[in-house]
């Protein structure tokens, strides 16, 4: 079965500019996570869902961060005015449900660059 | 606040001996515990978790890891160690009485698998 699908994979942008990073979570699935992966750190938390709704957003860095799910399936991340710090991977999660101890099920991540 | 942490960058071991990778936790409540891996370019995967019961719990590859309440530790071992084992290992915890579901991840640890 198709696992968490997330585009694009590579992202290279202008400081400034606004970027928007999508995720396709595994079918079924109502939690999706997003973390943030610098070079030679773990994942950082960013925001989870519980369906529709953003749960608990305390990871977002800043207000240039938000993140949506409309209809509790694909979730958009969105970065206004890109710095150069943010430069990282986004790693998008799904599971089964918060309430239930489930694992999580990444994607491969979307790797953004901010020149 | 829950915390992890993973207090070698890396670990070398020849193949065919026993791996040991080190975490440690800090919640309020009983914990969930959790190891995934990271291949080069790739997502994070579920290896195993601790929910309650059993204090060692077997996951895939051969993984197993050890629930120690007194010392707040849930290392990962494996009897042999093979080369395609080496990668990147993270260590995550979720505090179900925290009142939120997200998952914190350790630094990682790289394990390196000589042949």
């Amino acid at each position: 079965g198709a696992g968490v699908s997330q585009t694009p994979s590579n992202k290279v942008t202008e400081k400034g500019k606004y970027v928007e990073l999508r995720c396709d979570p595994i079918s079924g699935h109502t939690a999706l996570y997003w973390y943030r992966q610098s070079l030679g750190q773990g994942p950082e938390f960013l925001i989870y869902f519980q369906g529709t709704g953003a749960a608990d957003d305390s990871g977002l860095p800043n207000d240039r961060f938000f993140a949506v799910r409309p209809e509790g399936s694909v979730s958009t991340l969105k970065i206004q005015r890109t710095e150069r710090g943010d430069s990282a991977v986004y790693l998008c999660a799904s599971s089964t449900g918060t309430g239930r101890a489930g694992e999580l099920f990444f994607g491969e991540g979307s790797r953004l660059t901010v020149l | 606040a829950q915390s992890v942490a993973q207090p070698e960058d890396q670990v070398n071991v020849a193949e065919g001996n026993p791996l040991t990778v080190k975490c440690t936790y800090s919640v309020s409540g009983n914990p969930y515990l959790f190891w995934y891996v990271q291949y080069p370019n790739r997502g994070l995967q579920f290896l195993l978790k601790y929910i309650t019961g059993d204090n060692l719990v077997k996951g895939s590859y051969g993984f197993e890891a050890e629930f120690n309440k007194s010392q707040t530790s849930f290392h990962l071992k494996k009897p042999s160690a093979l080369v395609s084992d080496s990668a990147l290992y993270f260590c995550a915890v979720r505090d179900p009485s925290s009142g939120t579901y997200k998952y914190i991840f350790g630094t990682g640890t790289r394990l390196k698998v000589l042949a």
